[in-house]
């Protein structure tokens, strides 16, 4: 079957605008995690979702990312008025479960730019 | 607080040498210890998955070894090829139930040069 998808590729912005970025998991995964990964750094956590339960947002660096899921679906990040130090890869990743014990399933990414 | 550090930073090799990338954590309650790789521009891939009671597990070319009373894991690669160069990242998960359960490290840079 399909891995996990995510749209754009790559998008550049100016700084100010918003972007939404989009993550297809894995058909039948309950859990979506979302991280961003700045150039030469490690993976940072920013948020989960797990079925229908309230997704765990502890990552989140400030108020201007959110993010949606509907269902066991599609997820949409979104970065309000972007600023430059938001430019990094967004990566996604899916898995049966939610919790460290489980295989995580990881997205191509998308590589933001704000200028 | 949970962390995982790996060394090197990064490590560049001759095509056909082997190499040991090494990862150190404190992670409580343990689970279990992956190693990913990472090529540039795509997403982590999972090269092996180890829990408490395994101290080693191979995927080709790929050896892992885990020793939970030290709290080391290290990556071998034989035989490397071009192919191998990307980042490998050690990802520690934990038993906790907490949020996303997993403590990632910074990843070690492998260059294979012809």
């Amino acid at each position: 079957g399909a891995g996990v998808s995510q749209s754009p590729s790559n998008k550049v912005t100016e700084k100010g605008k918003d972007v939404e970025l989009r993550c297809d998991p894995i058909s039948g995964h309950t859990a979506l995690y979302w991280y961003r990964q700045r150039l030469g750094q490690g993976l940072e956590f920013l948020i989960y979702f797990q079925g229908n339960s309230a997704p765990d947002k502890s990552g989140l660096p400030s108020d201007r990312f959110s993010a949606e899921r509907t269902g066991e679906s599609v997820s949409t990040l979104t970065i309000q008025r972007t600023q430059q130090e938001d430019s990094a890869v967004y990566l996604c990743a899916s898995s049966p479960v939610a919790g460290g014990k489980y295989e995580q399933y990881f997205g191509p990414g998308t590589r933001l730019t704000v200028t | 607080k949970n962390q995982v550090e790996q060394s090197p930073q990064s490590l560049i090799i001759l095509e056909g040498k082997n190499c040991t990338l090494q990862c150190n954590y404190t992670v409580s309650p343990f689970s279990n210890l992956r190693w990913y790789k990472q090529d540039t521009g795509r997403g982590p891939v999972s090269l092996t998955i180890m829990t408490f009671s395994e101290n080693t597990k191979s995927n080709g070319r790929y050896t892992a070894t885990l020793d939970a009373d030290t709290k080391q894991s290290s990556l071998h690669i034989t035989a490397s090829q071009l192919s191998d160069s990307a980042s490998y990242i050690c990802v520690v998960g934990d038993s906790g139930g907490g949020a996303d359960g997993l403590t990632f490290g910074k990843g070690t840079h492998l260059i294979i040069q012809p």
